[in-house]
């Protein structure tokens, strides 16, 4: 069964700490992607990783950074955090084969 | 305008009810489309791809207007378990996964 897994569901951390969220996908899928969901906007992409090590910047990726060191593992850093990153992260995979993208089961983010 | 919109519900419906959502996207040279299906707190996950012809699922149908622009989703014979809120997902270029856009989802609520 496809799996794409999330280090935290939850997390709370303080204006300016460096956060980390990993991600872990079992597919072997070349693609990779940090989503942020906010009430009433939808999926909005941060960064898309198409093979490891190469990054390619979504639509709102100021205040996040990525890492793919790894084929399974996609990291987004938050250098410094701010309230306004308060959101559900969704980390997703996708083969390449067809358009299916697997989702992660989130990490709601508290920045307070 | 929103490159994909979706009417927000939620739409409240009883067990057995059929209902119908409709979500528009804004480019015409959009190439594919998708419904993806998101319970409460949890990842979305593709329910059905839309194909041209129309296609059909089960109690779930699928269709494609080109000409105005927006892919519509039919449910028949409501259940419960279908009370979830649905994703309507746009690729606006071939392989391009990281152009897919999301829109806000529908809410619906099956009640007995």
């Amino acid at each position: 069964d496809v799996k794409v897994t999330q280090s935290s569901r939850y997390l709370v951390k303080r204006t300016g700490e460096k956060v980390f969220l990993e991600c872990v996908q079992d597919m072997d899928h070349e693609n990779m992607f940090w989503y942020r969901q906010d009430p009433g906007l939808g999926l909005r992409l941060i960064y898309f990783s198409y093979d490891v090590k190469m990054k390619e910047k979504g639509d709102i990726p100021e205040g996040y950074s990525v890492s793919r060191e790894k084929k399974e593992r996609f990291s987004l850093i938050l250098e410094s955090a701010s309230t306004n990153q308060t959101s559900m992260y969704l980390c997703a995979s996708l083969s390449g084969k067809s358009y299916e993208q697997y989702f992660g089961p989130g990490t709601r983010l508290t920045v307070t | 305008r929103k490159e994909v919109e979706q009417d927000p519900g939620p739409f409240n419906v009883p067990e057995g009810a059929t209902v119908a959502f409709n979500c528009t996207y804004s480019n015409s040279a959009s190439q594919s489309f998708f419904w993806y299906r998101q319970d409460c707190r949890k990842e979305p996950k593709l329910l059905m791809s839309v194909y041209s012809s129309g296609n059909e699922d089960g109690r779930f149908t699928a269709q494609l207007n080109r000409a105005s622009q927006y892919i519509s989703l039919l449910i028949r014979d409501s259940k419960l378990s279908d009370s979830a809120t649905y994703l309507c997902v746009v690729a606006p270029q071939p392989r391009g996964y990281n152009k897919l856009i999301f829109g806000a989802g529908t809410r619906l609520a099956v009640h007995p």
